[in-house]
């Protein structure tokens, strides 16, 4: 998984409560991804970052906030989760941008109850 | 209607068949085109990675675009057990709408001995 580390793996946890998912990068890229997997909707993205302390909103942000304070780690939280956003999430980094080939995370498979 | 449509299968194929994968589009903005390769409970892993029309071929993977007809294909020949994933395309474009990554559904393929 070309560097990345997602954490935890798994995670259950119950309505209203906060969570964070930390994505680990070992390879200096410059961008870093978060996507929801969901069975007939595919990869979505939901933030992105392109530099320490840069983040830009995808397609399905509501919900989550992102902070990049090193290079090599980018969280993802829910503030306050919901049973929508169960999901399996995924971190991806690249060198050059959203179009430059992008290397994916082993995911973090979350249950909201 | 989605930007990228592809068919969730199951596709069940006995060992050393040629599989045939495929997406259509919507938008003509799109001109870069990938194959990412997903095992259960794995992040995606990109396959192959084509620009513009014609075909581009890597050991048993080749992988077709026809962008008059909007419809991406790819090919696996010698199907082996270890090819059964899921098998997500992905496409972009320089201008508008389409100057961000848009990922398939994904096609389950089951590769049996």
């Amino acid at each position: 998984d070309a560097g990345i580390t997602q954490s935890p793996r798994h995670k259950v946890t119950e309505t209203g409560t906060p969570v964070t998912l930390r994505c680990h990068q070992t390879e200096n890229h410059r961008y870093m991804y978060w996507y929801r997997q969901d069975p007939g909707h595919g990869l979505r993205l939901i933030h992105y970052s392109y530099g320490v302390k840069d983040t830009d909103k995808g397609e399905v942000s509501d919900g989550y906030s992102v902070s990049r304070s090193k290079t090599e780690d980018f969280l993802l939280t829910l503030e306050s989760a919901t049973s929508s956003q169960t999901s399996v999430y995924f971190c991806a980094i690249s060198e050059r941008g959203s179009t430059d080939t992008q290397y994916f995370g082993p995911g973090t498979r979350l249950t909201v109850l | 209607q989605k930007e990228v449509e592809q068919d969730p299968g199951p596709l069940s194929v006995p060992e050393g068949a040629i599989v045939s994968l495929n997406c259509t589009y919507s938008n003509s903005a799109f001109q870069y085109f990938m194959w990412y390769r997903q095992y259960s409970r794995k992040g995606p892993e990109l396959l192959m990675y084509t620009y513009s029309s014609g075909n581009k071929e890597d050991g048993r993977f080749t992988a077709q675009v026809d962008k008059s007809s909007k419809y991406i294909s790819l090919f696996i020949r010698d199907s082996q057990p270890s090819d059964s994933a899921t098998y997500l395309c992905a496409m972009w474009g320089n201008t508008g709408t389409a100057s961000k990554l848009t990922f398939g559904t994904g096609t389950r393929l089951q590769v049996t001995l």
